[in-house]
């Protein structure tokens, strides 16, 4: 079946570290994006690529970078520059449709 | 700037009911609108897309209206059963059109009670 892979479910680091989120997709979607969900708010978008090799800023872009090197994977470094990165991190791609596919979603600890 | 709000954190139901989540937004012209379903610890998962030429859209037990004028869509869930506990999102396009980057309301968390 086709879909969205993030992994690690959970991960736990310590301030000052940065950690990489990964995510892989074999729907063969050219666009992929990265959110940000926090109890209580909606999902803010972080980065997102319309295709390999590009990718623009969305919304809370700081502290976050990214990569896309191949069509099927967009990890996402969460740095140590990021003030409050303590969140569940979702990845989605879309097709030709405009709806999103997203994965189950990192939840990320910062102690 | 744009603005998305969906009617309250929290709905509690009786089963068999029908439930009815709102999403209202400021300063859009959206094309579309979509619903999704959120369960706790796992993505939101897609379930209608509504055009602004659409007065209404129906799937199973679902229905959603769009009201370009109130700017306001309503999600129904008929014959709502426990099942159907989740949090349900809302989601539009920004008015250009120019790059698919949804913006997404906080959600509404639905409970039906048995």
């Amino acid at each position: 079946d086709g879909g969205i892979t993030q992994s690690p479910k959970y991960l736990f680091r310590k301030e000052g570290q940065n950690v990489t989120l990964s995510c892989e997709q074999n729907l063969n979607h050219d666009a992929m994006y990265w959110y940000r969900q926090d109890p209580g708010q909606g999902l803010r978008l972080i980065y997102y690529s319309q295709i390999v090799n590009d990718f623009q800023k969305g919304d809370i872009a700081e502290g976050y970078s990214v990569s896309r090197e191949k069509k099927e994977s967009f990890p996402l470094t969460v740095t140590s520059a990021q003030k409050n990165p303590t969140a569940f991190y979702l990845c989605a791609s879309t097709g030709q449709s405009s709806s999103l596919h997203f994965g189950n979603g990192t939840r990320l600890t910062v102690t | 700037s744009q603005k998305i709000e969906q009617n309250s954190e929290a709905l509690n139901i009786q089963e068999g009911k029908t439930a009815t989540l709102t999403c209202n937004y400021t300063n859009y012209s959206p094309a579309y609108l979509q619903w999704y379903r959120q369960d706790p610890g796992r993505g939101p998962v897609f379930l209608l897309l509504i055009r602004e030429n659409e007065k209404e859209k129906r799937k199973e037990r679902l229905k959603v209206t769009f009201d370009t004028t109130l700017k306001q869509s309503l999600f129904h869930i008929t014959a709502s059963q426990p099942a159907d506990s989740a949090t349900y999102l809302c989601a539009l396009p920004p008015d250009d059109g120019s790059a698919r980057q949804l913006t997404f309301g906080s959600g509404t968390q639905l409970t039906v009670l048995p």
